[in-house]
């Protein structure tokens, strides 16, 4: 079966400063979908990245950006130019192989500080 | 185009009572999930509809829970007899065919305490 992992609980950064948000999964697929969302306070759940695993170009949106290393499963989120309104939980999901739906991480929780 | 809408954003019942969870997905699309978060733990799967028939519920924790997604379109999740543990977030999710390959829109959620 397939997990994802994301070790760092809870991370804090500066505003403007970068930030990089760890996540690992486990597959013994080769052909699968990684993503990245954020859940603000407010509650709704954003997609804010997208992976597909047969792409070894790593996918940007903005200041958002992953690091998608497929032999080593990591799938790390860098955030340039963090704003306050990027605090919030962001949660790595993988989807692929015979799972039928998306699995999720714990989340971490990232706080921007002024 | 409208999101996934669920309501109620918020439930407090007392233990033993039984609480219905509403879902709109997005109009067209086929695929409709519901998930779970208990606090401070991962996101968990509990079922996912194709129209109006269950694909997969083998994430139900157990038969206090039940699905139903009439003609295709809402989808309902109540829990009978409500226990302590159920309490966290209930989203509900949507998407079109094929699947998930460019992730899921989710509904706002609603929390569930059963005191």
């Amino acid at each position: 079966a397939q997990t994802v992992t994301q070790s760092q609980p809870e991370m804090s950064v500066q505003e403007a400063e970068t930030v990089t948000l760890s996540c690992t999964y486990d597959t013994s697929e080769n052909n699968y979908y990684l993503f990245w969302y954020k859940q603000p306070p407010s509650r709704q759940m954003i997609l804010v990245i997208r992976q597909e695993a047969y792409k070894q170009q790593n996918a940007t949106e903005n200041r958002f950006s992953v690091n998608f290393q497929k032999a080593a499963k990591s799938f790390s989120l860098k955030i340039s130019d963090s704003q306050l309104g990027d605090t919030a939980m962001y949660f790595c999901a993988f989807y692929g192989g015979s799972q039928g739906n998306l699995i999720f991480g714990k989340g971490t929780k990232l706080s921007v500080k002024p | 185009e409208a999101g996934v809408t669920q309501f109620p954003s918020h439930s407090v019942i007392e233990k033993g009572q039984t609480v219905t969870l509403r879902c709109d997905p997005i109009s067209g699309h086929d695929n409709l999930y519901w998930y779970r978060r208990v606090m401070g733990k991962e996101i968990k799967f509990l079922l996912h509809f194709v129209k109006e028939s269950k694909q997969d519920e083998s994430g139900m924790p157990n038969n206090r829970f039940l699905a139903e997604r009439t003609g295709g379109t809402y989808s309902t999740l109540k829990v009978q007899p409500a226990e302590l543990e159920d309490s966290g977030v209930y989203f509900c999710a949507s998407s079109h065919p094929p699947a998930g390959i460019y992730g899921y829109t989710f509904g706002s959620g609603t929390r569930l305490t059963v005191v």
